[in-house]
């Protein structure tokens, strides 16, 4: 089981916008602002979408948000796109040994 | 641009050790700068993290792996390498090797290779 909790999967049509939560604990999204976002389409390796709650790597549309609450992060997708369809995962720093933990994916299909 | 490219056997054979390299190409391991780390994927999805290790040798491993994993480094040909003893059907997953930019503690994955998946056989 995940340390962190994602929904199995969200959907949308094209041009409406998706939210995934990710929640966790007081030892990790809630204590830290270290809570990444990953899109992982079949066959691909992982990439980066959102770290440290809300910053956008180069390259990455912005239509793609994070932010936190408590301890639970969201990811928004706006303006939903047939490419947005993929697996997303969140993970975050924990002070835990572990030090990075993950969330169990959401699949986002696009309608 | 700099890639990360997993090898090894897709098979291995329980009790046996699992062995991956990954080879980087396009930047240099020791210019410093990154954690690289290794995490897998299991059937169900679930990701997790094994452990990283820096160009010098420093290494860090979860917990929960650290008394069968190993990782190290060959800055010569930019590869660094995984190793799990005495696996088990459990091992079985997608081995993505990734790097983690440098700070404090691994914060996130900039860079994943495309994984590599290992299947152990009883």
């Amino acid at each position: 089981q995940s340390a962190l909790t994602q929904p199995p999967s969200v959907s949308g049509s094209p041009g409406q916008s998706v939210t995934i939560s990710c929640t966790g604990a007081s030892s990790d999204i809630g204590s830290y602002n270290r809570v990444s976002w990953y899109q992982q389409s079949p066959g691909t390796a992982p990439k980066l979408m959102i770290y440290e709650v809300s910053n956008r790597p180069s390259g990455v549309p912005d239509r793609f948000s994070g932010s936190k609450s408590g301890d639970t992060a969201s990811l928004t997708i706006s303006g939903l796109q047939a490419e947005d369809e993929a697996d997303y995962f969140c993970s975050s720093y924990t002070s835990s040994s572990t030090v990075v933990v993950f969330g169990g994916g959401t699949k986002v299909t696009v309608l | 641009q700099v890639q990360l490219q997993e090898s090894g056997p897709g098979l291995v054979r329980s009790s046996q050790t699992l062995s991956l390299t990954c080879t980087v190409s396009g930047g240099s391991i020791s210019s410093g700068g990154y954690y690289w780390s290794w995490i897998r994927q299991h059937p169900g999805r679930d990701l997790e993290w094994i452990g990283y290790i820096y160009h010098n040798g420093n290494t860090y491993y979860d917990p929960s792996l650290k008394s069968r994993a190993t990782i190290s480094v060959d800055t010569s040909k930019n590869q660094f390498s995984l190793n799990v003893r005495s696996v088990t059907v459990a091992d079985t997953a997608v081995y993505y090797c990734a790097r983690a930019p440098l700070g404090p503690a691994v914060w996130y994955f900039d860079l994943w290779g495309r994984g590599t998946l290992v299947t152990v056989s009883s």
